[in-house]
């Protein structure tokens, strides 16, 4: 069984590019989650999709911040534009059912760095 | 809110010796907590969660967690460490029944097992 995977794994952009990130969940996890880790400090939740919709965006930063999960099979996440604290590593997971004793489980993370 | 602390950023043992990573956490209700482990260019994997039961958690690779609610712990431990246990390990948790499913970490320790 595939694990998540996301693309790419790297990115290098200037302040003020836009940058997309794309997770592709276990086939069949109805949830998908993002998170960030900052340099040295703690995995920071992002958001939540069940399928195509939005459960809960509450640790989105701000609105450059946009994340779609169209038909509940992949999911994108774009920064535009990019700012310098937005850098950190970006992880996805994936679970799959809705109670809270699923774990998670997570992709790679793409390294952002914003220059 | 809830929250987590890894006390130790960095935890040293040499191979063959018991170790042991801190977590403590802060929850308003009963916990679900996670350890996951993060070996370097990796995605973090999933090491043992404790839900319910038995304090006293096993899960992958040797390790296991005791859970203590009078001390709102949950230390990561294994009777003998191998080199190859070296990497960055964190402690999560989730609220029962608080209709979300979202983790919150702690910043991580690294664990370095010298030969």
């Amino acid at each position: 069984e595939a694990g998540v995977t996301q693309f790419p794994s790297h990115s290098v952009i200037e302040k003020g590019q836009t940058v997309t990130l794309r997770c592709d969940p276990i086939s069949g996890h109805d949830n998908l989650y993002w998170y960030r880790r900052v340099m040295g400090k703690e995995i920071k939740f992002l958001l939540h999709f069940v399928k195509e919709s939005k459960q809960d965006e509450s640790g989105m930063p701000n609105n450059r911040f946009l994340a779609e999960r169209t038909g509940g099979t992949y999911s994108t996440l774009k920064v535009q534009p990019a700012e310098l604290e937005d850098s950190g590593v970006y992880f996805c997971a994936s679970s799959q059912g809705l109670t809270t004793t699923y774990e998670q489980y997570f992709g790679p993370g793409t390294r952002l760095t914003v220059t | 809110a809830q929250s987590v602390a890894q006390p130790e950023d960095q935890v040293n043992v040499a191979e063959g010796n018991p170790l042991t990573v801190k977590c403590t956490y802060s929850v308003s209700g009963n916990p679900y907590l996670f350890w996951y482990v993060q070996y370097p260019n990796r995605g973090l994997q999933f090491l043992l969660k404790y839900i319910t039961g038995d304090n006293l958690v096993k899960g992958s690779y040797g390790f296991e967690a005791e859970f203590n609610k009078s001390q709102t712990s949950f230390h990561l431990k294994k009777p003998s460490a191998l080199v190859s246990d070296s990497a960055l390990y964190f402690c999560a948790v989730r609220v029962k029944g608080s209709g979300y499913s979202t983790l919150t970490f702690g910043k991580g320790t690294m664990l370095l097992v010298s030969p």
